[in-house]
């Protein structure tokens, strides 16, 4: 089975700190992505990677950055934590392009 | 860009009866049309999905159908049970996009 690992289920920090969200997946996908849930609004898209120090911008990439060194891991960086960050973040990964997405159980921030 | 409408946003029905959620999309380019559904405390995963060459797909009790000249498409749940109580949410994808655009989500619940 495909496993997407996120490292921090939850999280609190305050306003102004740098927060990073780690997502790892163990089957080799070329593309990974990162994902921002909330209520009424559905998943929208931060910010994807389909190789290894490549990335692209999502539907709503201001006030991140992310990262992706090996091909296995994938970083969502928060440079200055926002209260308007709080939400919950999802990464997902796929082989080359199937369609199909695999999602990490999430990381449910609080920026207080 | 793809827009997807998901409705309704909560849906409960007695268990044994039918579930219906719907959503309607924008680009008539899109051509993949999958279904998530996220538990409780987990991330969203994959139970059924479409593409625009067949109209109609059944999986034991989960079908979805698909209307490309109203740009709308459906997920239906027979004979519904407790466990299939959660948030569903449709997706849209375009050839050569290697993304996806979700829709706001349903939350359906089955009641004993």
């Amino acid at each position: 089975d495909v496993k997407v690992t996120q490292s921090s289920r939850y999280l609190v920090k305050r306003t102004g700190e740098k927060v990073f969200l780690e997502c790892v997946q163990d089957m080799d996908h070329e593309n990974m992505f990162w994902y921002r849930q909330d209520p009424g609004l559905g998943l929208r898209l931060i910010y994807f990677s389909y190789d290894v120090k490549m990335k692209e911008k999502g539907d709503i990439p201001e006030g991140y950055s992310v990262s992706r060194e090996k091909k296995e891991r994938f970083s969502l960086i928060l440079e200055s934590a926002s209260t308007n960050q709080t939400s919950m973040y999802l990464c997902a990964s796929t082989p080359v392009w199937t369609g199909e997405l695999f999602f990490g159980e999430g990381s449910r921030l609080t920026v207080l | 860009g793809e827009n997807v409408e998901q409705h309704p946003s909560t849906l409960s029905v007695q268990e044994g009866d039918s579930a219906v959620i719907k959503c309607t999309y924008s680009d008539s380019a899109s051509n993949y049309f999958p279904w998530y559904k996220q538990e409780l405390g987990k991330g969203p995963q994959l139970i059924i999905d479409i593409r625009s060459n067949v109209g109609e797909k059944k999986d034991q009790r989960i079908a979805v159908t698909l209307n490309k000249t109203a740009k709308h498409f459906s997920l239906h749940i027979t004979e519904t049970q407790p466990e299939d109580s959660a948030v569903y949410f449709c997706a849209a994808g375009a050839p050569g996009a290697n993304n996806l655009f979700f829709g706001t989500g349903t939350r359906l619940t089955v009641i004993p």
